[in-house]
């Protein structure tokens, strides 16, 4: 399989569930990305990870908690999350490293999430 | 604040139209500009500019940067139905601290 995969591919989970997101990628790159895209806003950028090390964070709720083991996953773990988080969350990944800030991101298909 | 506008937000035209769509950018430490298509589902890369002047093409779309006035365009000619998506401009700064910045999209609406 390439490029970048997610599982699930939509959820819905109440507001006291907790669950995780998972990202693949399989483009041998070394920076990934955490997005979420709600309706009517401008794709907002919540984790960077460039070589498994966190550095960016954009501010991002504290129930929503990033994991990188490796360069090639990255999983958004999520808990007590309320409506308003309802959106599609995306990964990207680039090459990273001395390319940073001019590397391409690939995106994965986005996990559809619902909180009721 | 680092800031991308994109112009027009929505845009209708027919089959055989030319279209261009702007992006304009204000951040700090820019270091490129991209440009997505979105369908009904995750963005799909189209462009990364970093120089100014220099045009990238790929069939019927192409794109030019201009650094001095900061913004960029994207050019579709001979739309197509196929076309019809909303394109995403965004803006990535360098240094130790990552941004990439997104504006709002461009809806374009291919009729036949």
């Amino acid at each position: 399989e390439t490029g970048v995969t997610q599982t699930p591919r939509h959820l819905v989970m109440g507001m006291t569930n907790k669950k995780s997101l998972k990202c693949e990628q399989h483009l041998g790159h070394n920076a990934m990305y955490w997005y979420k895209q709600s309706a009517k806003k401008p794709l907002e950028l919540m984790f960077v990870y460039n070589f498994k090390e966190q550095t960016e964070n954009n501010s991002v709720p504290s129930r929503f908690s990033p994991e990188c083991p490796n360069s090639s996953h990255l999983f958004l773990h999520l808990h007590t999350l309320q409506p308003e988080d309802s959106a599609l969350y995306l990964c990207a990944s680039s090459q990273g490293a001395a390319a940073w800030g001019t590397d391409t991101q690939y995106f994965g298909p986005g996990t559809r999430l619902t909180v009721l | 604040e680092d800031k991308v506008v994109q112009s027009p937000l929505s845009l209708v035209v027919h089959e055989g139209d030319t279209v261009t769509l702007n992006c304009s950018y204000e951040v700090t430490n820019f270091r490129s500009l991209l440009w997505y298509k979105q369908e009904k589902k995750a963005p799909t890369f189209l462009f990364m500019l970093t120089s100014s002047g220099i045009e990238k093409k790929s069939g019927r779309l192409s794109s030019i940067l201009d650094k001095k006035e900061l913004f960029s365009i994207l050019n579709i000619t001979a739309t197509q139905t196929g076309d019809s998506a909303i394109y995403l401009c965004a803006s990535s700064s360098g240094g130790s601290n990552y941004k990439l910045t997104f504006g709002k999209g461009t809806l374009l609406t291919v009729n036949p």
